[in-house]
């Protein structure tokens, strides 16, 4: 069974610029999150979605947003990009929102914003 | 939303002692607490979770604890190794059944 895919792993994007990360999660995981994470900061949640709707958020500015296709795969975006972006941006799977069960991480997309 | 609070953020052992990482919660109505393990450059991976209806658990070296009366809950490691230094990240699933993580301890153990 496969683990969860992020591409790419790696992005060097400058300042103003705009960019989507993808995520596909794990064969009948239906729900996917998304974290952003920085040395000192923890795992900083963004936002779940299950069935292609955004249930949570997290304290993020409306320049993150993300979607979820039929196949559960889900994708971020990131607009006007500034330097304070620069993280690795992991996403987590988990078979739905309710199962208090292990949620797999993806190996991440490290971005660089200069 | 949920907020979790870890402490200590560094952590340093001797090899062979134990160490001991806390985390508090808000939302008394989480009831999944999983705790995670990220070794330098790899994704964090689960190494063992505690669900609300029972108070402790123990796989082999790892214990966690949890008190709901007082909203906290600690991993132990015994009779640490060098392969156990890693960052580790404590998590609780709140009512909205998002997982908040807490902001990571790095634990170094000194052989």
């Amino acid at each position: 069974k496969a683990g969860v895919t992020q591409t790419p792993r790696y992005l060097i994007k400058t300042r103003g610029q705009q960019v989507t990360l993808s995520c596909s999660p794990i064969s009948g995981h239906r729900s996917v999150s998304w974290y952003q994470q920085t040395p000192g900061q923890g795992l900083q949640f963004l936002f779940e979605y299950f069935s292609e709707t955004q249930r949570n958020k997290g304290n993020f500015p409306g320049r993150f947003s993300g979607r979820q296709f039929s196949n559960s795969r889900s994708e971020m975006n990131v607009s006007t990009l500034e330097l304070g972006d620069s993280a690795l941006y992991l996403c987590a799977s988990s078979p739905h929102p309710t199962a208090n069960t292990e949620a797999f991480f993806g190996q991440g997309t490290r971005l660089t914003v200069v | 939303g949920e907020n979790v609070e870890q402490h200590p953020s560094t952590l340093s052992v001797q090899e062979g002692d134990s160490a001991v990482i806390k985390c508090t919660y808000s939302d008394s109505a989480s009831n999944y607490f999983p705790w995670y393990k990220q070794e330098l450059g790899k994704r964090p991976q689960l190494i063992i979770d505690i669900r609300s209806n029972v108070g402790e658990k123990k796989d082999q070296r790892i214990a966690v604890t949890l008190n709901k009366t007082a909203k906290h809950f600690s991993l132990h490691i015994t009779e640490t190794q060098p392969e156990d230094s890693a960052v580790y990240f404590c998590a609780a699933k709140g009512n909205n059944n998002d997982m908040r993580f807490g902001a990571g301890t790095r634990l170094t153990v000194k052989p």
